[in-house]
């Protein structure tokens, strides 16, 4: 079965980090590229960034472009997210999705909720 | 960075009647290698996003026929020919022309 599995959120106080995973299974995650969007509560969805298959590229949107740091085991078939310096509006639920080529996610994980509140 | 407008962004609708969502862009997707990188989301409660439309017009496997998209451009639409139960949600265009990729505010769909 495809899937996409993501993990590693929680409540966590202004100015720290978490590493968000995700795992997949049911196609050759070494050949696809992989994002991260995500969604505030009650709001519309955002792009967070993006990975190329070897790992040898990666874009981020502005607002966390030296917070963020994504990046990829294609032995172990999981994406990463690397969050640190959060901030209140962080808050969200971080989705993992397999990027069929420009933006066209044909996957989706279930998400995996950040919530950062002191 | 590429702003897309959708409107309107509450679309109330009658089962059986049909439904339009447009999405503007502020600037041209059509891409270097002539595609535009134009896709649709819905997003049920409670779900994840689900593609229905990628690339202004391609139909995803296992979405209903009802669904189609259009435009060109700056202006792009998706149809729903008869709006069923099941399609309440929240729609999305996303461009993927430009990074970063941006997506519309997002259409709540209600019966």
């Amino acid at each position: 079965e495809v899937q996409l599995v993501e993990s590693g959120g929680g409540l966590i106080k202004p100015g720290g980090s978490l590493r968000l995973s995700c795992a997949a299974s049911g196609f050759t995650f070494s050949k696809a590229w992989m994002s991260w969007v995500r969604q505030a509560p009650g709001k519309g969805l955002e792009w967070v960034a993006i990975i190329r298959h070897d790992g040898g590229e990666t874009k981020y949107v502005d607002s966390v472009k030296g917070r963020f740091t994504v990046s990829r085991d294609n032995a172990k078939n999981s994406l990463y997210l690397q969050i640190s310096s959060l901030r209140a509006e962080d808050t969200a639920v971080y989705y993992c999705g397999r990027d069929a080529g420009w933006g066209a996610i044909d996957i989706w994980g279930l998400g995996t909720t950040v919530t950062v509140s002191s | 960075d590429v702003v897309l407008t959708q409107s309107p962004l509450s679309l109330p609708v009658t089962l059986g009647q049909p439904a339009s969502i447009s999405c503007r862009s502020s600037q041209s997707l059509i891409y270097t290698d002539g595609n535009t990188h134009l896709h649709w989301f819905q997003q049920r409660p409670g779900q994840s996003p689900r593609r229905l439309i990628y690339k202004v017009s391609n139909r995803d496997s296992g979405v209903p026929d009802r669904f189609s998209g259009s435009g060109s451009g700056t202006d792009f639409t998706l149809k729903i020919s008869r709006v069923e139960a099941e399609d309440v949600g929240v729609y999305y265009c996303t461009q993927g022309t430009q990074w970063p990729y941006t997506f519309g505010q997002g259409t709540k769909l209600e019966i």
